[in-house]
């Protein structure tokens, strides 16, 4: 498959845990956006990467919120001491270059993050 | 404020029924993207309009961008239940892509 993959797909957390999201771009993509969606809302952009560098995490939020993209292996959103609040739909977008019409964006399916 | 408004936020229709929903802004833009979104599945890209005026067709799909290109309507054309999903506008803006709030359309067979 060679298209983005997200795991995992379902993902429960008591509030107060950490929640680790992974994101395989598509191959050769060293473009990656995370974003995040509420039940019939649009996506909200969080922060976009390329290859060990953050280049915009306007809409993260400061605190609990962090993203890395290493070198190797897939990027991370890590989300700690995680509240009701937090639960929503994460999803992860690459591209070739930097998004614009000529390199648009591929999305994986998304974790379903619950917190109880 | 949104940067983009999509109209009707919903809208459910009957099989063989046709049907147009809006992406509207008060900002120019140099291109703009429509995606759908199955349930439970991420958005897929859907076209992209780049110039004042331009109408593309894809299948039943038909997409145009205003002259000004501050907007954009997506017309379904004899609708089917396969078409069921939320339509997504987006336009490219500094590092990211805006997401417009959606289309959430329901073709009932």
């Amino acid at each position: 498959n060679a298209g983005v993959m997200q795991n995992p797909r379902h993902l429960v957390r008591r509030r107060g845990q950490e929640a680790r999201l992974r994101c395989s771009p598509m191959k050769g993509h060293s473009h990656v956006y995370w974003y995040r969606q509420l039940p019939e809302e649009g996506l909200k952009f969080m922060v976009y990467l390329q290859k060990e560098n953050i280049i915009d995490e306007s809409g993260m939020p400061k605190e609990r919120f962090s993203a890395e993209f290493p070198k190797e292996g897939p990027s991370i959103l890590r989300i700690q001491q995680v509240v009701r609040g937090d639960s929503a739909a994460y999803f992860c977008a690459s591209s070739l270059t930097r998004g614009d019409y000529n390199s648009p964006l591929h999305f994986g399916n998304g974790t379903r993050l619950t917190v109880t | 404020t949104q940067l983009l408004e999509q109209s009707p936020q919903f809208l459910s229709i009957q099989e063989g029924e046709n049907l147009t929903v809006y992406c509207n802004s008060s900002s120019v833009f140099s291109s703009l993207q429509w995606y759908r979104q199955e349930p439970g599945e991420g958005p897929v890209l859907l076209v992209t309009v780049v110039t004042g005026g331009e109408v593309k067709k894809l299948k039943r799909l038909t997409f145009q961008f205003g002259d000004a290109r501050k907007d954009s309507s997506l017309h379904i054309t004899a609708a089917q239940p396969g078409d069921t999903g939320l339509y997504l506008c987006a336009v490219p803006t500094g590092n990211q892509f805006y997401f417009g709030t959606g289309t959430s359309l329901t073709v009932i067979p």
